[in-house]
């Protein structure tokens, strides 16, 4: 049960795109379609944003976007926004009943 | 509106056992899967279990798994953690999720448990 990977920080200005990956293996990412991603902003809980690797929840914007190859997946910001500078956190399904986090990204908006 | 309310947190020993409650309402508490996900201090999140809508399949992390026991009421719409043997690494806000399709939809705001001699 390792986490899977992200990279610790990403940053953008404002209106400009942030991808964050989230690399795991064949047993999690790459072998099921349940990659969700979490917004947590300081001392909040978290958010869902997307869910079933590129579904959005209702209410979330289409700057919000997820995508997945092989055993990396992919969530994209669009348009940054000063509110959008969060941890983010990636999750997948691992089989077993067992679900796994990632390491977590701190997006920064410049 | 939908919501879930953790409680039961606070400061325990070493060793020493606590229960969490999650208090759910504003959906059918009954048709779906509920997990718990704790976040150490300045940490990442970690899932921590799940149980099934009826209770009947719970699952657990490794690090976890043997001294903590997920179950639910459904008829008082209730989520539990019982965790026993609790280390110092278990300290952590831990929070109670709802299911939708293997991801966690609706969260609760968190409840905290410091485990320190």
């Amino acid at each position: 049960q390792s986490a899977l990977t992200q990279p610790p920080s990403a940053s953008g200005s404002p209106g400009q795109s942030v991808t964050i990956s989230c690399t795991g293996t064949s047993s999690d990412v790459g072998g099921y379609s349940f990659v969700s991603w979490h917004q947590q902003h300081p001392g909040k809980a978290p958010k869902l944003i997307i869910y079933e690797v590129a579904k959005r929840p209702s209410g979330v914007p289409d700057r919000y976007s997820g995508s997945k190859s092989g055993n990396t997946a992919s969530l994209t910001v669009s348009g940054l926004l000063a509110e959008d500078e969060a941890d983010y956190y990636c999750s997948s399904y691992a089989g077993g009943n067992i679900y796994v986090f990632g390491t977590g990204t701190k997006v920064t908006v410049l | 509106e939908v919501q879930l309310v953790e409680s039961g947190g606070g400061s325990v020993q070493p060793g020493g056992s606590l229960r969490l409650s999650c208090a759910a309402s504003g959906f059918t508490f009954i048709n779906y899967w509920m997990h718990w996900v704790r976040q150490a201090p300045g940490k990442g999140l970690v899932w921590v279990s799940r149980v099934t809508n009826d209770g009947s399949t719970p699952s657990y992390a490794d690090s976890v798994n043997g001294r903590f026991t997920i179950s639910r009421d459904n008829a008082r719409n209730t989520l539990f953690l019982q965790m026993n043997s609790l280390r110092a690494e278990d300290t952590a806000v831990y929070y109670c999720a709802r299911d939708y399709n293997f991801g966690m939809e609706v969260w609760g705001q968190g409840t905290t448990v410091t485990v320190s001699s």
